[in-house]
């Protein structure tokens, strides 16, 4: 059974980089039918997709973000990273990593979900 | 891009149907048939519901339908549960090569 974790530190300063991890373990990274991707959401408001990463480095990305956000891929390690700089208090959101499904010319649902980390952005 | 959408809540009764909206543009849910629908019950993670419109992963209740009109998608829980009270998020994929969210519907069961 495919699980996601995401791991990294709960509390980053203003100004500083968020750098967050998520570890897939029970099946592969690099398989051909995903992309994986990055969501937060706020304290008490919607979700907000980041960036969705395939396992040779593909992106689609939220313009939004772009300027400050850099996601990358192990396939060696089984892992995906976000990094969001220059964060501020509006940054402070619970990060969740999931698996995207994924067509020819599109990426589509997340069908399975991290519990996802809480990230408080205060100094 | 602006987001998707939706009512802040809707509420209904155990037994009754209830139909969440999620608006978008002829550049999103209105071009694709790429709309998606997760519930999130509170401090869990969202659990897909729907995908490409209306259709259920393994283990989903058929008691979640989808639909589409022009730029609107439409999620229906028929037969309201206790258990269906949650916060209700769509999705969709964009032309500009992106996902939209909505803003969520809490549901409410009277």
């Amino acid at each position: 059974q495919l699980r996601l974790q995401e791991s990294g530190p709960g509390l980053v300063k203003p100004s500083e980089t968020l750098s967050l991890t998520c570890t897939v373990s029970g099946g592969s990274i690099s398989s051909s039918s995903y992309y994986w991707g990055w969501i937060r959401q706020s304290p008490g408001k919607g979700l907000e997709w980041i960036e969705s990463i395939y396992y040779s480095g593909s992106t689609y990305y939220n313009p939004s973000l772009e300027s400050r956000v850099t996601i990358s891929v192990d396939t060696s390690k089984n892992q995906f990273s976000l990094k969001l700089s220059s964060v501020t208090a509006a940054d402070t959101a619970v990060y969740y990593c999931a698996r995207q499904r994924r067509g020819a010319y599109y990426v589509d649902a997340f069908d399975i979900w991290g519990q996802g980390t809480m990230v408080a952005v205060s100094s | 891009q602006s987001a998707l959408t939706q009512p802040a809540s809707v509420s209904g009764s155990p037994g009754q149907s209830i139909t969440i909206s999620c608006t978008g543009t002829s550049s999103d849910v209105g071009t694709y048939n790429l709309v998606s629908w997760y519930q999130q019950h509170p401090g869990k993670a969202p659990k897909l519901i729907l995908y490409e419109g209306n259709k259920r992963p393994s283990g989903v209740s058929n008691r979640f339908s989808g639909s589409k009109s022009d730029n609107t998608a439409s999620l229906t829980i028929s037969g309201l549960q206790a258990e269906d009270e949650a916060d209700y998020h769509c999705s969709s994929y964009a032309s500009s090569r992106t996902i939209l969210f909505g803003g969520g519907t809490k549901v409410t069961v009277l």
